[in-house]
């Protein structure tokens, strides 16, 4: 399978905690998005990386998110102190420079107790 | 402030006719657009896209419109198939600007009934 993949698949965590995420692009892919997802909204961006550097961060990405992309490969997305409102599907997406066409991964669903 | 919208929530369609799904943008920085399906548990699967110099692509059984002067696009399923079952979400982007987000709307949930 050599589509994006996301881990875990799901994260059942209690507020205060800390999490991790982690995306695997295509490989090929030198772009790679974060977005987030709650319940009867669409995605909505989070963040961008092209290569290594991230060159895009939403209004969403609060202090307590930060993402990396330290080889330029896969990324990771982490969230401290969760609160309840950071439940939602996390995504991540890539694509090659010059194409728009985002692909996306399966996503992590977090829940917050 | 959302930018893109899907009006419909929900359209309900028998196998082998047409479905049209909507979508209306506001932000006229918009030059890109397409069109994902999302299975439950999956995250979403391009479809089509098409760019803000054209009014119509075509990929099988897919086709978008986009009418510029009204911001408005849709997608035509012909003929609609059980296995096309699924949200459908429209997404925007202002490639001019040089951003690379994509905004969505908030979906269409497309059930075609056998």
């Amino acid at each position: 399978d050599t589509g994006v993949s996301q881990d875990p698949r799901h994260k059942i965590t209690k507020r205060g905690q800390n999490v991790t995420f982690r995306c695997d692009p295509i490989s090929e892919h030198n772009r790679l998005y974060w977005y987030r997802q709650t319940l009867g909204q669409g995605p909505e961006f989070l963040t961008y990386f092209q290569n290594e550097a991230q060159l895009e961060k939403s209004r969403l990405l609060s202090d307590r998110f930060s993402a990396e992309r330290p080889k330029g490969s896969f990324s990771t997305l982490e969230i401290q102190r969760t609160e309840q409102g950071d439940s939602a599907m996390y995504l991540c997406a890539s694509s090659l420079a010059g194409p728009i066409e985002q692909f996306f991964g399966p996503g992590t669903r977090l829940t917050v107790l | 402030d959302q930018q893109v919208k899907q009006n419909s929530p929900s359209l309900s369609v028998q196998e082998g006719r047409i479905s049209i799904l909507n979508c209306d943008y506001t932000n006229s920085m918009f030059d890109y657009f397409l069109w994902y399906k999302k299975y439950p548990a999956e995250g979403p699967t391009f479809l089509i896209s098409i760019s803000s110099i054209k009014d119509k692509n075509e990929d099988g059984r897919f086709t978008v419109f986009l009418n510029k002067s009204a911001k408005h696009l849709s997608l035509h399923i012909v003929p609609s198939q059980p296995g096309d079952s699924a949200v459908y979400f429209c997404a925007a982007s202002a490639h001019q600007t040089g951003a690379n987000n994509l905004f969505f709307g908030t979906g269409t949930r497309l059930t075609v009934i056998p």
